[in-house]
């Protein structure tokens, strides 16, 4: 069974560095086609997808937040960590990690962890 | 970017009938196109991927349909479960894009 889950802060301040984790189980990143990749929601509006990050360590980024984020890869531990520069309040959302699953040839994202609510706020 | 749009933003359906949502994209992303649905304060779920191939243990009332532009999500008899937001995504082009999602709400 794959699980995964998000952890990090639940208030930041504005223009501080924010650092999730998402440490996952059931699949090791380590089998071609897997990735885990992040997705956020602001309350009440659409997702957005953030990054990406595959088993060969390639990495995919937002156009419009990539000078901002870095995903990063522990595979021993079993965990992605996602970092976003000077955030702002409309960065507040809840965050997502997910799986991009090999049935689907690392397509999309086919499981999801709960997510973690995220205010920005001095 | 590929824009998707999906409509109606929201829908008001009673148990049993079928309903339909549509989603459409700027330009063509062939069939690689997704739906999920999200229940209040939950993660999105996968249901349907490549436009029609439904997620293993979905039930089989829900349904999707286009290719291209125009996609359709159908669910053939509503169940009290069904009643969330509907998302779609496009997958053939980075940067992944979804639309604004659609909620059923109960009549």
């Amino acid at each position: 069974q794959i699980t995964l889950k998000e952890s990090g802060p639940t208030l930041v301040k504005p223009k501080q560095t924010l650092t999730l984790t998402c440490t996952f189980s059931g699949f090791s990143l380590r089998t071609s086609g897997e990735g885990v990749g992040w997705i956020r929601q602001p309350p009440g509006k659409a997702l957005e997808w953030l990054a990406l990050i595959y088993w060969d360590d390639d990495k995919r980024y937002s156009p419009s937040l990539k000078g901002r984020l870095t995903i990063t890869k522990d595979t021993s531990k079993n965990q992605v960590v996602l970092t976003m520069a000077n955030m702002d309040p409309v960065d507040a959302a809840s965050y997502y990690c997910a799986y991009w699953g090999v049935q689907t040839g690392g397509a999309l994202p086919t499981s999801w962890g709960q997510g973690t609510l995220l205010t920005v706020s001095s | 970017d590929i824009q998707m749009t999906q409509s109606p933003s929201t829908l008001s359906a009673s148990v049993g009938d079928r309903v339909t949502i549509t989603c459409r994209a700027s330009q063509t992303i062939s069939s690689w196109l997704a739906w999920y649905q999200q229940k209040p304060g939950k993660a999105p779920k996968l249901l349907i991927y490549k436009a029609s191939t439904l997620e293993s243990g979905v039930p089989s009332r829900f349904s999707g349909g286009g290719s291209g532009t125009e996609f359709t999500l159908t669910i053939s008899s509503l169940q009290p479960d069904d009643f969330a937001t509907y998302h779609c995504q496009q997958y053939n082009t980075y940067p992944l894009t979804f639309g604004g999602g659609t909620k059923v709400e109960i009549k």
